[in-house]
């Protein structure tokens, strides 16, 4: 029982590049989020889900794409990096929104020059 | 504007010793707080959820509380270790149907000194 990983856990984008970030989790959780931690700030909300097939934004959508193709999977994808989008992104899942626990992943860290 | 705000920033305490975080929040409607550790490089693992009408709740050494009319809340570390070293997170879950937003506070980052 893996939880939830990530990969990749380091990458270097030039600005303009694009990238795919992958969650994957073994819990059989239904909701999925991505998530954004930068200096000095929480944790903030990029995109969500709450099933396969169905996406929704979150506090800091814009720059970001996702797909939930497979339940266990949650791609994060950026079209064109840019510098502002540095950050350590983290993937989380839960049973459930109510109240449930949601389990983090280890994190990737993103440097966009 | 929903809110969490922790105290202190940074602390630094001995083995052996206690300690205590602090968190306020200003989100309304409440649904449930919940305290995360992260340690450096990892993501935030869940230490306690609480809802309106639980006032603490255990986990091991670690000991939160919960004070829903004065919208405080506490995070008790008893004979603290070397592995409590992390940055402990407060959340505060909006309440409501449907999906619930989780308001993250920036978190206090602890370090014990041997």
């Amino acid at each position: 029982n893996a939880g939830v990983t990530q990969t990749p856990k380091f990458r270097v984008l030039k600005t303009g590049q694009s990238m795919t970030l992958l969650c994957a989790q073994d819990m059989n959780h239904e909701y999925m989020y991505w998530y954004r931690q930068d200096p000095g700030m929480g944790l903030r909300l990029i995109h969500y889900s709450v099933g396969e097939g169905t996406t929704a934004k979150g506090e800091v959508p814009d720059g970001y794409n996702v797909s939930r193709l497979k339940k266990q999977n949650f791609l994060l994808g950026l079209e064109s990096a840019a510098p502002s989008q540095t950050s350590v992104y983290f993937c989380a899942s839960s049973y459930s929104a109510q109240g449930g626990t949601q389990y983090f992943g280890p994190g990737t860290r993103l440097l966009v020059l | 504007k929903n809110q969490v705000e922790q105290s202190p920033q940074s602390l630094i305490i001995l083995e052996g010793k206690n300690c205590t975080l602090q968190c306020n929040y200003t989100v309304s409607p409440f649904s449930n707080l919940r305290w995360y550790k992260q340690d450096t490089g990892r993501g935030p693992v869940s230490l306690t959820i609480m809802t309106f009408s639980e006032n603490t709740k255990s986990n091991g050494r670690y000991t939160a509380t919960l004070d829903a009319d004065t919208k405080q809340s506490s995070l008790h570390i008893t004979a603290s270790q070397l592995s409590d070293s992390a940055s402990y997170i407060c959340v505060v879950s909006e309440g409501g149907t449907g999906f619930q937003k989780l308001v993250f506070g920036t978190g206090t980052r602890l370090l014990v000194s041997p």
